[in-house]
């Protein structure tokens, strides 16, 4: 099985400033996705980024970039020019190519402060 | 992407009562599955929803206490039976979209609490 760490529970950042959320995970599988979801007080769960483990480049979408590195089976999301909007749970999750499962990590509560 | 929607998105029970929970998607999908999120907690799959067969459950979930349908390639309904208080949860479903394999949207969840 597959497990999913997230080892800060709560970060707190200003307006306009950088975040970084970590993620670590580990597996014996060599092909597979990783995702960082974001679910807002609404709880709608929104898909935030997507990575591909066989691709070297790292994801990026507009402000919210990742880190990855897959020797270390580190996933990191960085929020860049942080907005009141941002302020939800983040979640890192992992699958494996074609299992469908989705395992998720505990979660990092943002809030974004004015 | 996808456009799901939930019904209901909210209800209060009874306990040993029974709760069905709706997604409908505006298009066709590929896989569609149910999860359930528990208090302060993270989400944990609780089955695939089958077109036209019986759903996957997975460890720890059982047909009986989540009977799950999918009648057609756009909706599934996810039924918490015989309820307690334990089963309070967020119940939400997903979808994996044709063309976008390995990828899965989220509903917006249905907050069900039990008294």
């Amino acid at each position: 099985a597959q497990t999913v760490t997230q080892s800060q529970p709560e970060m707190s950042v200003q307006e306009a400033e950088t975040v970084t959320l970590s993620c670590t995970y580990d597996t014996s599988e060599n092909n597979y996705y990783l995702f960082w979801y974001k679910q807002p007080p609404s709880r709608q769960m929104i898909l935030v980024i997507r990575q591909e483990a066989y691709k070297q480049q790292n994801a990026t979408e507009n402000r919210f970039s990742v880190n990855f590195q897959k020797a270390a089976k580190s996933f990191s999301l960085k929020i860049s020019d942080s907005q009141l909007g941002d302020t939800a749970m983040y979640f890192c999750a992992f699958m494996k190519q074609r299992d469908y499962k989705l395992s998720f990590g505990a979660g990092t509560t943002v809030t974004v402060r004015a | 992407s996808a456009v799901i929607s939930q019904k209901p998105s909210r209800d209060i029970c009874q306990r040993g009562t029974s709760l069905t929970i709706q997604c409908q998607v505006d298009s066709q999908v590929t896989m569609m599955f149910w999860y359930r999120q528990q208090p302060g907690q993270s989400l944990t799959l609780i089955a695939t929803a089958n077109q036209g067969s019986e759903a996957t459950y997975e460890s720890g979930f059982v047909i009986d206490k989540f009977p799950i349908s999918r009648p057609n390639l756009t909706f599934s309904t996810l039924t918490v039976s015989n309820m307690s208080p334990e089963d309070s949860s967020i119940y939400l479903c997903s979808v994996e979209v044709a063309g976008e394999t390995d990828t899965q949207y989220f509903g917006p969840g249905t907050r069900l609490t039990v008294l």
